[in-house]
């Protein structure tokens, strides 16, 4: 069964800062999608980053990027100069490549301090 | 803007009781879907639509049933409510099949919903 592992159920950092969320999945795919998806205490939910497993080039969107290490199932998702409104549930996601099932990890919530 | 709209945000049920969650997108979308969302179990995928009329059973169907009459209404039905079904309900839609990279999953607000 395909999983997604969050191993850190919350962390803080300093406004200005840098974070890190890690996110570890397992599959026997080759082709695949991964997000992250952000879900504030408003409780929307909304796609913060989205990565193609067979694009080796790391995303990125302004202040965020995801580290991807295909070998190694891993995810990972860096905040840089963390904001008080990134203060939020984040949760890894996995999609396995022509399939409509998005199979998300347990969630890592962050808060961010003035 | 696409716009998920799910029905009430809080809900309180009596155990026993047949319970509704309408879930209503406005952007044409193929693809519905229902999570119930816990703490340390992050979401599961209860059901999901692919076409009016269709449905498929996610991971955690049972208690559950689902109606999809017209492309933007997607229901979510427990005929008869029990206390382990209190958790944080979240519809989602996506635009078709099958997904791709490009698929980004709109959400609605979550109804949180209590079972007594």
């Amino acid at each position: 069964a395909q999983t997604v592992t969050q191993s850190q159920p919350e962390m803080s950092v300093q406004e200005a800062e840098t974070v890190t969320l890690s996110c570890t999945y397992d599959t026997s795919e080759n082709n695949y999608y991964l997000f992250w998806y952000k879900q504030p205490p408003s409780r929307q939910m909304i796609l913060v980053i989205r990565q193609e497993a067979y694009k080796q080039q790391n995303a990125t969107e302004n202040r965020f990027s995801v580290n991807f290490q295909k070998a190694a199932k891993s995810f990972s998702l860096k905040i840089s100069d963390s904001q008080l409104g990134d203060t939020a549930m984040y949760f890894c996601a996995f999609l396995p490549y022509n399939t409509d099932k998005l199979i998300f990890g347990t969630g890592t919530r962050l808060q961010v301090f003035p | 803007d696409v716009k998920v709209t799910q029905s009430s945000r809080y809900l309180v049920k009596r155990t026993g009781e047949k319970v509704f969650l309408e879930c209503v997108q406005d952007m044409d979308h193929e693809n519905m879907f229902w999570y119930r969302q816990d703490p340390g179990l992050g979401l599961r995928l209860i059901y999901f639509s692919y076409d009016v009329k269709m449905k498929e059973k996610g991971d955690i169907p049972e208690g559950y049933s689902v109606s999809r009459e017209k492309k933007e209404r997607f229901s979510l039905i427990l005929e008869s409510a029990s206390t382990n079904q209190t958790s944080m309900y979240l519809c989602a839609s996506t635009l078709d099949r099958p997904s791709s990279m490009n698929t980004e999953a709109f959400f609605g607000q979550g109804t949180r919903l209590t079972v007594v």
